[in-house]
C-alpha cells in the first residue's frame, strides 16, 4: 500500500546551518507530495507542495524536490533561523483514493 | 477566517465513559477527516468522510464513530473510552478529496487522556 518513510529525529542544528530532512515514499501511479509543519500546541500547517515529477515546491526559504525516480521528497533550507523549530511531517494523497497518508514526522530544534 | 474548529482542547475522561469531539470548518470544504497522533506514530487516519451523509473508515476505526449530517461539521465520539485511546486528536479538512490535490486544513487538535 501507499506509505511515507522520513527521517527519525530528533534533529538539532545552529541557527545559519544547512537543513535536510530525507522523505522517500512508495505509491502507485502519480501522488501529490506534501510538507507540513506542526508548531508547539498547534495543527499541521501546509508549507510546501508538488503535483508531479520534478516539480519542485518552495515557501519560507524551504524547498522539495519531487523525484520520481528515487520516489523522494526531501526538504531543505539553506541557513535556518530559531522560528523553524518545529516538526515537519511528510505526507503524499494518491491520485486516485480518498486518503492521504503521512510520515512519523521529524523534529527539529534550532539553537542560536 | 476560523478555518478548522476543534472543541474541547483538553478532556479527561474515565474509562468507559463516553464523550464526543467537535469539529466545524466554514471553508465549504467537502472532504473532512479525523487523525489521531501519538509519539513515534505519526498521524494515523481514524475516519473521513468526502460529503454530507457519507462516511467511511480509515486506519484505525475501532472504538470510534462518526457522522456527517452537514457539510460544516463533523464530530468524532467514543462510545467507551479506553486508555489507548489517550492521544492528540485532529481535525482536517479539504476542499475535495486528495485526487484533486487539495491540501489538508488542520484544526489546533483535542488532547484526551483515559485514565
Amino acid at each position: 500500500g501507499d506509505s511515507v518513510t522520513q527521517m527519525e529525529g530528533p534533529v538539532t542544528l545552529s541557527e545559519e546551518a544547512f537543513l535536510t530532512i530525507n522523505c522517500t515514499y512508495t505509491a502507485t501511479g502519480y501522488p501529490s507530495l506534501f510538507w507540513y509543519v506542526q508548531y508547539p500546541g498547534e495543527g499541521l500547517q501546509l508549507l510546501l507542495k508538488a503535483t508531479k515529477a520534478d516539480d519542485k515546491g518552495s515557501n519560507k526559504g524551504f524547498e522539495a524536490t519531487y523525484r520520481k525516480e528515487t520516489t523522494s521528497f526531501h526538504l531543505e533550507k539553506g541557513s535556518v533561523q530559531v522560528s523553524d523549530s518545529a516538526v515537519y511531517f511528510c505526507a503524499l494523497s494518491p491520485n486516485t483514493g480518498n486518503q492521504f497518508y503521512f510520515g512519523t514526522g521529524t523534529s527539529l530544534t534550532v539553537i542560536p | 477566517n476560523a478555518g478548522v474548529t476543534q472543541t474541547p482542547k483538553f478532556q479527561v475522561l474515565k474509562t468507559g465513559q463516553s464523550m464526543t469531539l467537535q469539529c466545524a470548518q466554514d471553508m465549504n470544504h467537502e472532504y473532512m477527516s479525523w487523525y489521531r497522533q501519538d509519539p513515534g506514530m505519526g498521524l494515523r487516519l481514524i475516519h473521513y468522510s468526502v460529503g454530507a451523509g457519507i462516511t467511511d473508515q480509515g486506519e484505525v476505526p475501532n472504538g470510534y464513530n462518526v457522522s456527517r449530517s452537514t457539510t460544516e461539521d463533523f464530530p468524532l465520539r467514543l462510545l467507551s473510552a479506553a486508555p489507548s485511546q489517550t492521544s492528540v486528536y485532529f481535525c482536517a479538512s479539504s476542499y475535495s478529496s486528495g485526487q484533486d490535490n487539495s491540501p489538508l486544513h488542520f484544526g489546533n487538535g483535542t488532547r484526551l487522556t483515559v485514565t
